[in-house]
């Protein structure tokens, strides 16, 4: 059975680099046509999307942070990685990696990791 | 951005009741709509995709219905491991978006 798991540093100080990794494992990140994700929740808030790496590998940012992140994947280790720059505290946030499967045209999120929560404090 | 509106933001409701939750998309999305569950401290889960289709081992007391902007989750018999918050996020166009959650609590 597939599964994600989320690593890095928790706590980042302000104006440095997020740097997060996504492990999978029980499955090849390089077969069929899967893409692969980053979300995370505020404490205490909803979910925001961040974005994608396409099986092709393509990348999707979303907008609002799109100038500051970079999704990358190392097929040779089975993981992909999340940078976030220029943090601030409305950075902070629990880290979701989750794989995007299909049916037909229907795109869902249907593995997650546990997540790990990342704090931007000096 | 497509937003998405949840509602109500929070119920209450007992063991053994139908329970609705409602998402609306600002535009028409079609049947590009996923619910997920959260439980406290854990990732989301997968509930139902494409509105209406329910995910592998998913409870069949679950069910996803709507097409368009107006969509529904309905628990056709509320559980003790029903209580959680529930998200709607649509997958027809970047950004992906998810709603402001719903959450469900003990009566």
């Amino acid at each position: 059975q597939l599964q994600l798991q989320e690593s890095g540093s928790g706590l980042v100080k302000p104006s440095q680099t997020l740097s997060l990794t996504c492990a999978v494992s029980g499955g090849s990140i390089s077969s069929g046509s899967y893409s692969w994700s980053w979300i995370r929740q505020p404490p205490g808030k909803g979910l925001e999307w961040i974005g994608y790496m396409f099986h092709s590998g393509s990348t999707y940012y979303n907008p609002s942070l799109k100038s500051r992140v970079t999704i990358s994947v190392d097929r040779s280790n089975n993981q992909f990685s999340l940078r976030l720059t220029s943090v601030t505290a409305a950075d902070t946030a629990t880290y979701f990696c989750a794989r995007i499967d299909r049916d037909y045209s229907y795109y869902y999120m249907d593995v997650w990791g546990k997540g790990t929560t990342v704090t931007v404090s000096s | 951005d497509i937003q998405m509106t949840q509602s109500p933001s929070s119920l209450s409701a007992s063991v053994g009741d139908r329970v609705t939750i409602t998402c609306r998309a600002s535009q028409s999305i079609s049947s590009y709509l996923n619910w997920y569950q959260q439980k406290p401290g854990k990732a989301p889960n997968l509930l139902i995709y494409g509105a209406s289709s329910l995910q592998s081992g998913v409870p069949s007391r679950f069910s996803g219905s709507g097409s368009g902007t107006d969509f529904t989750l309905t628990i056709s018999s509320l559980q003790p491991e029903d209580f959680a918050t529930y998200f709607c996020q649509q997958s027809y166009s970047n950004p992906l978006t998810f709603g402001g959650g719903t959450k469900v609590e003990i009566k």
